[in-house]
């Protein structure tokens, strides 16, 4: 199993300030994704973050807005940038051990509220 | 990508079974039937995945159909802490289709 923890659990921002969301994991693991959640809605994918390269992004999410950094095999950053009250959701990180394993750990979420 | 389709909700009772359907008339042969669930205030956390066969753990069982087109999610004694958002999931990790999609889910209500 992975014990992740991510930082803030939860933060109320100004609208066009950015915020940035840690993840770290207490093992080395192969795979770490970033979600989001929405109110009252399931997660979306953002992106996957790949070590020592760029992340790899799903559609309708861009670099610009969401940069994501990930240095080494425990430890990932979001940034969500010149937020807008639309960016308000829960933000959770995700990691898996391998392509091939078969169970992802989630953290337990950033709350992010941008008034 | 493959999709599936789960009721919006379900109640049951404490103590009591609970089968949790799922369709996914569209699945692929290399398609691995995986289930999640996320409890209130909580990330998603793994419960079970098959492939053919039936699946048991110290969680749930899984029940595959044979043309493997629906399965079910059992929970043998349902308890309030049970009561969460249950996610049923196809998920070919070889393949171009191994990321998590999350649709939306079955909202289990457990009643004291």
């Amino acid at each position: 199993s992975a014990v992740i923890s991510q930082k803030p659990s939860r933060d109320i921002c100004q609208r066009g300030t950015s915020l940035t969301i840690q993840c770290q994991v207490d093992s080395q693991v192969t795979m770490m994704f970033w979600y989001r959640q929405q109110p009252g809605q399931s997660l979306t994918l953002i992106a996957t973050a790949n070590q020592g390269s760029e992340a790899t992004y799903e559609s309708g999410f861009v670099i610009d807005k969401f940069p994501i950094s990930r240095p080494n095999l425990t430890f990932s950053t979001l940034t969500v940038s010149n937020m807008s009250p639309e960016d308000s959701s829960i933000y959770l990180c995700s990691v898996e051990y391998g392509r091939m394993n078969t169970e992802a750990f989630f953290g337990q979420g950033t709350r992010l509220t941008v008034v | 990508d493959a999709k599936t389709t789960q009721p919006n909700s379900m109640e049951s009772n404490e103590e009591e079974p609970v089968h949790l359907p799922c369709n996914h008339s569209t699945i692929s042969g290399t398609d691995y039937i995986h289930w999640y669930r996320q409890l209130p205030s909580q990330g998603p956390e793994y419960v079970i995945h098959g492939l053919t066969s039936n699946v048991n753990n110290r969680m749930a069982s899984l029940a595959i159909a044979e043309d493997r087109k629906s399965s079910t999610l059992i929970l043998h004694r349902a308890t309030l802490r049970d009561a969460a958002v249950y996610y049923c999931i196809l998920r070919d990790v070889g393949g171009s289709n191994y990321k998590l999609t999350f649709g939306k889910g079955t909202l289990l209500t457990v009643n004291p």
